[in-house]
């Protein structure tokens, strides 16, 4: 069975610093991918990032990184300079798409992160 | 703006009562998945379908059910509402079962 923990609830760090949301899955699978959401306060589910269980490649965007480490079962998110628009709960998620009929979304409980102004 | 488009955004009911929950996907997505997101449970997954058929099951109670129309536009019905069934209620759609997820803004529901 599919499993994504985020072992974190809750961050707070001042503006301007970086952070790091960490999530770790379980899956029987080879081939599955993963993904970062962003929820804001007002409530809507954004999506940021979905990565392949064959792209161990650590991924950037802008203030954005993800580092994929299949050997510990991790798919981390870094937050660099962050801002208070970073303020949101974070949620990461795994699919086993490869079989037909497991393409759901499993997510873990979020990272609710603060920004300090 | 994620392209998927779900009404009412609020939705105050009474216990024993039923609603209807609608979704439209985005241009060109085939699959609809509609999620329950609760303080108690977290974020759940409930039913998919691709092209008008049902595809997965989740932890969806009987007393809830879904489809998906021709137009691909998709309708969650919920009935005999309890105070639990409380909860932020979205859909999400993807081109096929291998690409990400859109979300709507989600369907709140009360049950008072």
């Amino acid at each position: 069975a599919q499993k994504v923990t985020q072992a974190q609830t809750e961050i707070s760090v001042v503006e301007k610093e970086d952070v790091t949301l960490d999530c770790v899955y379980e899956t029987r699978d080879t081939t599955y991918y993963l993904f970062w959401y962003k929820q804001p306060p007002s409530g809507e589910l954004v999506f940021l990032i979905r990565r392949n269980s064959f792209d161990e490649q650590n991924e950037i965007s802008g203030r954005y990184s993800w580092n994929f480490q299949k050997s510990t079962s991790s798919f981390n998110f870094t937050i660099t300079a962050s801002q208070v628009v970073d303020s949101a709960v974070y949620f990461c998620a795994l699919s086993e798409a490869a079989n037909f009929g497991n393409e759901k979304l499993t997510f873990g409980t979020g990272t609710r992160l603060t920004i300090i102004p | 703006d994620s392209g998927v488009t779900q009404t009412p955004k609020h939705l105050i009911t009474a216990t024993g009562q039923r609603v209807t929950l609608r979704c439209s996907p985005r241009s060109g997505d085939l699959s609809v998945y509609w999620y329950q997101q609760s303080l108690d449970q977290g974020l759940q997954f409930l039913i998919q379908y691709y092209n008008g058929e049902e595809r997965a099951k989740g932890n969806i109670l009987e007393r809830f059910s879904a489809q998906q129309f021709p137009d691909l536009h998709s309708e969650l019905n919920l009935s005999s509402l309890e105070l639990g069934d409380s909860a932020l209620y979205f859909c999400a759609s993807s081109m096929t079962g291998r690409d990400e997820q859109y979300f709507g803004p989600g369907t709140r529901l009360t049950v008072t």
